[in-house]
């Protein structure tokens, strides 16, 4: 089956640094992405990683583990913007089509 | 142009309507999606379409049915929903498989679907 971990919420202040992690099992594995979902609006991408490693972006970096099916989301400097939904996504690639799993998504508030 | 966009915003129907929800893009990515996402749920996908062909379909009741008119061009025909059909429907679409890279899911901003 396909199963994607996330933490339900977090609560952090702002000018802080925040760790959301991602454990997965999925059946095929192509690549994992994260990304951002605020009350009402679509989803964003922010980050992609495929192999190993660490992947940084401004404020945002993301970090991947295949061989112990983990990630995690690193939020530097918090802002009061940064209070939203975070989706760890994984690509399993059955033949021919990119579907994209979710993790059931982890609402991050900041507090000033 | 790198936007996804769908209409209408919001969309009110009564369980015997017959309505229709439209995606369209145009970055020339040849896969688009279609996700269903309730309240403080994640997206859970519903369709994929390739090459303007439909390669995957998630179990979807027959009350939701997809077209892909042209490689732009996605909609999703409703007919006789029920209550907890009342989302926010998503559409999204990415490069084709040939393509390197990241390849991300590019969002539009959803249809909010009350059935009453």
């Amino acid at each position: 089956g396909q199963n994607i971990d996330q933490p339900t919420e977090m609560t952090a202040t702002e000018g802080a640094i925040v760790q959301i992690n991602c454990t997965y099992q999925t059946s095929g594995f192509n690549g994992l992405f994260w990304y951002q979902q605020h009350a009402g609006e679509a989803p964003t991408f922010l980050s992609y990683n495929v192999l190993d490693g660490l992947e940084e972006k401004g404020r945002f970096s993301s970090f991947l583990s295949r061989s112990k099916g983990y990630s995690y989301l690193l939020l530097k400097e918090l802002q009061m913007k940064d209070s939203a939904s975070y989706l760890c996504a994984v690509r399993a690639a059955p033949s021919g089509t990119d579907k994209l799993i979710f993790g059931t998504g982890t609402r991050l508030q900041v507090f000033p | 142009d790198t936007e996804v966009t769908q209409t209408p915003k919001h969309l009110v129907m009564g369980m015997t309507n017959k309505k229709s929800l439209k995606c369209e893009q145009h970055m020339g990515h040849r896969a688009m999606y279609w996700y269903k996402q309730k309240a403080k749920k994640p997206p859970e996908l519903m369709f994929v379409y390739s090459y303007e062909k439909l390669s995957i379909n998630e179990s979807v009741p027959s009350r939701f049915s997809p077209e892909c008119p042209n490689s732009s061009l996605l909609n999703l025909h409703l007919h006789a929903l029920q209550p907890e059909d009342s989302a926010l429907y998503l559409c999204a679409s990415s490069q084709d498989r040939a393509s390197v890279g990241d390849r991300e899911q590019f969002f539009g901003p959803g249809t909010r679907l009350t059935v009453l």
